[in-house]
């Protein structure tokens, strides 16, 4: 299977601990985005790399939240001191572009449950 | 304040006849939009783009239509199948905005009965 993974596709915690996700792009992708969707919304956008460089973070990007990009091939996302408003479900997009805009390929998802 | 706006929740269709979705959008600078499926407990799909500098854009049983002056866009399936049962969901994106972030409506739940 050659397209975005992500893993784990579910996680469960309690409030406080402190959670990490892995995206694993499409392997030629230069792009890779962080979004959040919860219930009856669509996803939002969170932040996004081009290669290794962290480009732009949404103000929904709190300091408990960090994402990283090491060498331009996997990201991390961290959220520290987990609340119960992070339950959501977390996507990770991918795509190859040399312009302004492009077209995203997203993975399953992480599903987070913040008891 | 929704940038992306699709107004309905869910639609039902017939098998064989055609499914409409609509998209609304407040922001004049986004140039380039795009439809995505999603089926349960998977991610969401791509389905079809436009650019701000065409009105029409047709794939197979897909066609986007986009009037810039209404700033409103719609989605047309012909001829509906029982597996375009999904949830669409309409984005946005434009060179001024969070690098080439996009912006999604909440989403229309499209049940197609056979």
């Amino acid at each position: 299977d050659t397209g975005v993974s992500q893993d784990p596709r579910h996680k469960i915690t309690k409030r406080g601990q402190n959670v990490t996700f892995r995206c694993d792009p499409i392997s030629e992708h230069n792009r890779l985005y962080w979004y959040r969707q919860t219930l009856g919304q669509g996803p939002e956008f969170l932040t996004y790399f081009q290669n290794e460089a962290q480009l732009e973070k949404s103000r929904l990007l709190s300091d408990r939240f960090s994402a990283e990009r090491p060498k331009g091939s996997f990201s991390t996302l961290e959220i520290q001191r987990t609340e119960q408003g992070d339950s959501a479900m977390y996507l990770c997009a991918s795509s190859l572009a040399f312009g302004p805009v492009d077209e995203q390929f997203f993975g399953p998802g992480t599903r987070l449950t913040v008891l | 304040d929704q940038q992306v706006k699709q107004n309905s929740p869910s639609l039902s269709v017939q098998e064989g006849r055609i499914s409409i979705l609509n998209c609304d959008y407040t922001n004049s600078m986004f140039d380039y939009f795009l439809w995505y499926k999603k089926y349960p407990a998977e991610g969401p799909t791509f389905l079809i783009s436009i650019s701000s500098i065409k009105d029409k854009n047709e794939d197979g049983r897909f066609t986007v239509f986009l009037n810039k002056s209404a700033k409103h866009l719609s989605l047309h399936i012909v001829p509906s199948q029982p597996g375009d049962s999904a949830v669409y969901f309409c984005a946005a994106s434009g060179t001024n905005q969070a690098g080439t972030a996009l912006i999604f409506g909440k989403g229309t739940t499209l049940s197609v009965s056979s």
